[in-house]
């Protein structure tokens, strides 16, 4: 395991629901990121936070809303999703942020399918 | 252009072969560089920094080109285990770690 846990690992959601994913890194790292991997395009950065304040919002969509109450838990709530958001949702985090040779270790990710 | 361009493949090669890929990026600042391999509908995972002197992991090397601006991941004698999508990923000394496509590798027997 990679010290990286996101729950649930699997969601199925219909447009009108609001969830939530969780991450949770065991790594003492101070950034965590949300990435999102659709089919044949590569990783999107959605959110980037470092010691719990976010640092990047990469024009994503409002319905999509990110919490980080401590460097070690990263949350992203959803609500009145659209079906082109189905994808692997991927938190990762990382020592700290900018530093050389530093990578990233991710979660397992969440499969979202939306109906 | 795409800031980390990688062809998709797939690479279609038998048990016991070299195979290389290539990455190019077009952010001549970038510090930092990754690859990592995807399973399928899992996670990345890091598979090997890439140093500037290049560096080797078992069967697999990594190079780093700046005046060029690529890099390249070398496996030699290749493994049913190796199948995989291997990520390109870039990183500017910032929080962005900037990913490629992939490459699709299917080892076969």
């Amino acid at each position: 395991e990679t010290g990286v846990t996101q729950t649930p690992r699997h969601l199925v959601m219909g447009m009108t629901n609001k969830k939530s994913l969780k991450c949770e890194q065991h790594l003492g790292h101070n950034a965590m990121y949300w990435y999102k991997q659709s089919a044949k395009k590569p990783l999107e950065l959605m959110f980037v936070y470092s010691l719990e304040e976010r640092v990047e919002n990469n024009s994503v969509p409002s319905r999509f809303s990110p919490e980080c109450p401590n460097s070690s838990h990263l949350f992203l709530h959803l609500h009145t999703l659209q079906p082109e958001d189905s994808a692997l949702y991927l938190c990762a985090s990382s020592q700290d942020i900018g530093g050389r040779d530093t990578e990233a270790f991710f979660g397992q990710g969440t499969r979202l399918t939306v109906v | 252009r795409k800031e980390v361009e990688q062809d998709p493949g797939p690479f279609n090669v038998p048990e016991g072969a070299t195979v290389a890929f290539n990455c190019t990026y077009s952010n001549s600042a970038s510090q930092s560089f990754f690859w990592y391999r995807q399973d399928c509908r899992k996670e990345p995972k890091l598979l090997m920094s890439v140093y500037s002197s290049g560096n080797e992991d078992g069967r697999f090397t990594a190079q780093l080109n700046r005046a060029s601006q690529y890099i390249s991941l070398l496996i030699r004698d290749s493994k049913l285990s190796d199948s995989a999508t291997y990520l390109c990923v870039v990183n500017e000394r910032t929080y962005k770690y900037i990913f490629g496509t992939g490459t699709r590798l299917k080892v076969l027997a």
